[in-house]
């Protein structure tokens, strides 16, 4: 049984509209990751938690928000989407920095 | 800031023959060092970790790592057309932030 899972799998999104991206994890990690897929830049973070009610900037985290209303959750959220945000996103989490990658969300904004 | 770099980009080797794959990173007090597959866009699927110098072996998969020459390696004895995918490699240090390289794709030929 699958220890992170994401919803949606895949998602297209109008310029300007609002996405959120879900993350579910059984792990009972604290440590929870965003990344973003593209080629060429391989997996870079953007936002991180290191528990519920915690959010962290990554690497590349403009455009983006977080939120980790619990343990167990951790979303992303993209109040304002354009299509430079067009990619594949993978949740993680992982008390040593790295643990289980979800599938992942292709998203595209069209 | 941590810089990891992948070589080759891509590798085409025959079913059977060793594969080797390159690692090299920027910051030497790295301490956390772990392989990934990735098949067509699919989450990843954590190959070895490897903490300290020398080697470590988990099945067909083998990481060299030296840190004084801010190098760590994969070796995949008789690679099957199954291992065909993409390899990633991840290093972090004790502030948990990993950072991935952007991956070698290796192609297995029957």
């Amino acid at each position: 049984e699958a220890a992170v899972t994401q919803s949606p799998r895949n998602k297209v999104a109008v310029t300007g509209g609002k996405v959120t991206l879900s993350c579910n994890q059984t792990n009972n990690h604290n440590n929870m990751y965003w990344y973003r897929q593209d080629t060429g830049h391989g997996l870079r973070l953007i936002h991180y938690s290191y528990g519920a009610g915690s959010t962290e900037k990554g690497d590349i985290p403009d455009g983006y928000k977080a939120s980790r209303p619990s343990q167990e959750n951790f979303s992303l959220i993209l109040e304002l989407a354009t299509p430079s945000q067009t990619s594949v996103y993978f949740c993680a989490s992982g008390d040593d920095g790295t643990g289980g990658f979800g599938p992942g969300t292709r998203l595209t904004v069209l | 800031q941590q810089k990891v770099q992948q070589s080759p980009e891509s590798l085409t080797v025959s079913e059977g023959a060793m594969a080797s794959l390159n690692c090299t990173f920027s910051d030497g007090t790295s301490n956390n060092f772990r392989w990934y597959r990735q098949h067509s866009a699919k989450g990843l699927e954590v190959l070895v970790s490897i903490f300290s110098d020398g080697e470590k072996e988990e099945g067909r998969f083998t990481a060299h790592l030296n840190r004084a020459n801010l190098h760590v390696s994969l070796h995949i004895r008789e690679p099957q057309p199954s291992d065909s995918a993409v390899y990633l490699c991840a290093v972090s240090s004790n502030t948990n932030k990993v950072v991935f390289g952007t991956g070698t794709r290796l192609q297995v030929l029957p």
